[in-house]
């Protein structure tokens, strides 16, 4: 089956511009993840969404940083007013639910460079 | 948070040799424990995961990861490397709950496999 999907697979944007980036879960996945994979700081949990809870975005780095998930599914990360070292890769991850010992399924990423 | 050390940056193995991939954690108490592979340019995939019960856990690809609660440990190995074993290894551990949703991964050790 098709498993989760991000776009755009690179993005070169300039400093101070917004960007928003998009991951299309596995169907059927309840639980999304954002993460951030940089050279300084390796891969980071950004934000985490789960069914109708309110997300756990206690990984966001700056209040720059924000991300919604529409109607239970899709979900865009937004940066606003880039700056170069947001430069990283963007994973995004979903399970079928919650907890600790379920697969997170990774998408391919979103490469950002900020110029 | 927890945190995760993988031992080695880079690690270069004959093919048909053992790998051996490092990683310990700092928990409290005993966590959720995984190893991860990412190919270039794509997502991490799953090669297994530590729950409760048996301390040797079996994966896909033929790897293998012993939990060693003593030593904080959860090494990864391969008895004979294949060509097709080239990716970067990132070990990884959950929160405690009820944030176990919340990964915590290792710098990543990069394996080279020479022919």
């Amino acid at each position: 089956g098709a498993g989760v999907s991000q776009s755009p697979s690179n993005k070169v944007t300039e400093k101070g511009k917004d960007v928003e980036l998009r991951c299309d879960p596995i169907s059927g996945h309840t639980a999304l993840y954002w993460y951030r994979q940089s050279l300084g700081q390796g891969l980071e949990f950004l934000i985490y969404f789960q069914g109708n809870s309110a997300p756990d975005k206690s990984g966001l780095p700056s209040d720059r940083f924000s991300a919604e998930r529409t109607g239970g599914s899709v979900s865009t990360l937004t940066i606003q007013r880039t700056q170069q070292e947001d430069s990283a890769v963007y994973l995004c991850a979903s399970s079928y639910t919650s907890g600790g010992a379920v697969e997170q399924y990774f998408g391919p990423g979103t490469r950002l460079t900020v110029t | 948070a927890q945190s995760v050390t993988q031992l080695g940056s880079h690690v270069s193995v004959s093919e048909g040799a053992l790998v051996l991939l490092r990683c310990n954690y700092s928990s409290s108490v005993p966590p959720y424990l995984f190893w991860y592979v990412q190919y270039p340019n794509q997502g991490l995939q799953l090669l297994l995961k530590y729950t409760t019960g048996a301390t040797l856990v079996k994966g896909i690809n033929g790897f293998e990861a012993e939990f060693k609660k003593s030593e904080t440990s959860f090494h990864l190995t391969k008895p004979s490397a294949h060509m097709s074993d080239a990716a970067e290894y990132f070990c990884a551990v959950s929160e405690v709950p009820p944030n176990d949703y919340k990964l915590s991964f290792g710098a990543g050790t990069t394996v080279t496999v020479r022919a």
